[in-house]
């Protein structure tokens, strides 16, 4: 199965910062990553699929990008809506996975 | 619009079942595969099962292939996950997800707490 590793587990910032969120996979996943946006207490969303086309309605100031093993998240300029625990997953192979996600705090 | 509501959670002892549902509407049910994602207390996401659209192909997690079955009623629009031999490290709040490019839609979330 495909294990995928997010790095840092925390990251603290503060509104208006650049961030960027990394995540590895154990094989190569092409191009078949997503990440999701999960807050406290609810479902997580969809923010980028295929490594890096945005989801509709998803704001601008976020990236995604890499294909292989090497995948980053990038949040251009933090809002306060933004900080949430991230999470990538790969459907490349039949056995989905997750990351363990990324925590993102203010500082 | 897209909507997807779970529902079937509850407390079970120790080595008992339970059938999740979720409930579909706003898209052509059938066109979709569909998935099960749990999420322990305080804990990540963890991807347990899919099924395909037309042919009910489907797929699990090592952590719960042999115990849990999905299916799915395409004239009702509803999936199911049947849970037997539950433990308590089952434990987890269990959302239903459409898959397409990942998954672009998530139900509320279940709950379902096994203890005795």
């Amino acid at each position: 199965d495909i294990q995928l590793t997010q790095s840092p587990s925390t990251l603290s910032a503060s509104v208006g910062d650049r961030v960027t969120i990394t995540c590895r996979a154990s094989q190569s996943v092409t191009k078949w990553l997503a990440w999701y946006q999960q807050k406290p207490g609810k479902a997580p969303t969809l923010l980028i699929y295929k490594a890096s086309t945005l989801q509709s309605g998803v704001p601008s100031r976020f990236s995604g990008s890499g294909s292989g093993t090497e995948f980053t998240l990038t949040i251009s300029s933090l809002q306060p809506d933004d900080f949430a625990t991230y999470y990538c997953q790969q459907y490349h192979s039949y056995i989905y996975s997750f990351g363990q996600g990324t925590k993102l705090e203010i500082k | 619009q897209v909507q997807l509501v779970e529902s079937g959670g509850g407390l079970v002892n120790p080595g008992g079942s339970l059938r999740l549902s979720c409930v579909a509407s706003g898209f052509s049910y059938s066109d979709y595969f569909m998935s099960w994602v749990r999420q322990a207390p305080g804990k990540g996401l963890e991807w347990i099962s899919y099924i395909s659209g037309r042919d009910s192909t489907m797929y699990y997690a090592d952590s719960v292939k042999g115990r849990f079955t999905i299916s799915r009623d395409n004239a009702r629009n509803s999936l199911y996950l049947q849970m037997n031999g539950l433990r308590a490290d089952d434990t987890a709040v269990y959302y239903c997800a459409r898959a397409a490019a990942g998954l672009d839609y998530w139900g509320q979330g279940t709950l379902v707490a096994v203890s005795s």
